[in-house]
């Protein structure tokens, strides 16, 4: 069965511009997180969707949302993007998304922002 | 709040000689604990979780509660567990489902 589809894979935009990056969970996952990843902080949470609601908020600013549709795909938006926001942005789903659940990841949007 | 510390950055092993990466957490309650790790160029992936206490590519890990930690061990190391090994937690039970991941521990095997 198919992984976990993040696009696009690699993204450069400059500085005040906003992003929308796309996660496909694995078919019949329910529940998709979003992660970044630097080289400082490690992965940090972002949020949890599950059923097209968010569930868990991590402590990031407002400018960095994001939503789920019907068929479980989610999208993260950044927006007025500061240097800062340059990493690598990792979604994983899971069935419930409960605890002791596997989380599948994907490979990860590559941002750079200029 | 929760937090997962591994305390070694990097850590160099010969092939065969015990490997254990260290993780240390703080959370109120009983989390859900998980090692994940990542090859060159592959996603992360699930390695173990506490609660199936299964033994993975000869890789295990228990839970000690008294000493908060879940560390990770494998009596005879390969070439092939070079690699980014994280470890995670999250609270129990569904609706909690936020992992905190330790910022990792780059095991390297010298042939």
């Amino acid at each position: 069965k198919a992984g976990v589809t993040q696009t696009p894979r690699y993204l450069i935009k400059t500085r005040g511009q906003q992003v929308t990056l796309s996660c496909s969970p694995i078919s019949g996952h329910r529940s998709v997180s979003w992660y970044q990843q630097t080289p400082g902080q490690g992965l940090q949470f972002l949020f949890e969707y599950f059923s097209e609601t968010q569930r868990n908020k991590g402590n990031f600013p407002g400018r960095f949302s994001g939503r789920q549709f019907s068929n479980s795909r989610s999208e993260m938006n950044v927006s007025t993007l500061e240097l800062g926001d340059s990493a690598l942005y990792l979604c994983a789903s899971s069935f419930t998304g409960g605890g002791g659940t596997e989380a599948f990841f994907g490979q990860g949007t590559r941002l750079t922002v200029v | 709040a929760q937090r997962v510390t591994q305390p070694e950055k990097l850590l160099s092993v010969f092939k065969g000689a015990p490997v254990e990466l260290k993780c240390n957490y703080s959370y109120s309650g009983s989390p859900e604990l998980f090692w994940y790790v990542q090859y060159s160029r592959q996603r992360l992936q699930l390695l173990l979780r506490h609660i199936s206490r299964e033994s993975i590519k000869g890789f295990t890990a228990d839970l000690n509660k008294g000493e908060t930690s879940f560390h990770l061990k494998k009596p005879f190391a390969q070439e092939e567990d070079s690699a980014m090994y994280y470890c995670a937690l999250t609270g129990p039970g569904a609706g909690s489902y936020q992992l905190t991941f330790g910022k990792g521990t780059k095991l390297s095997v010298i042939p």
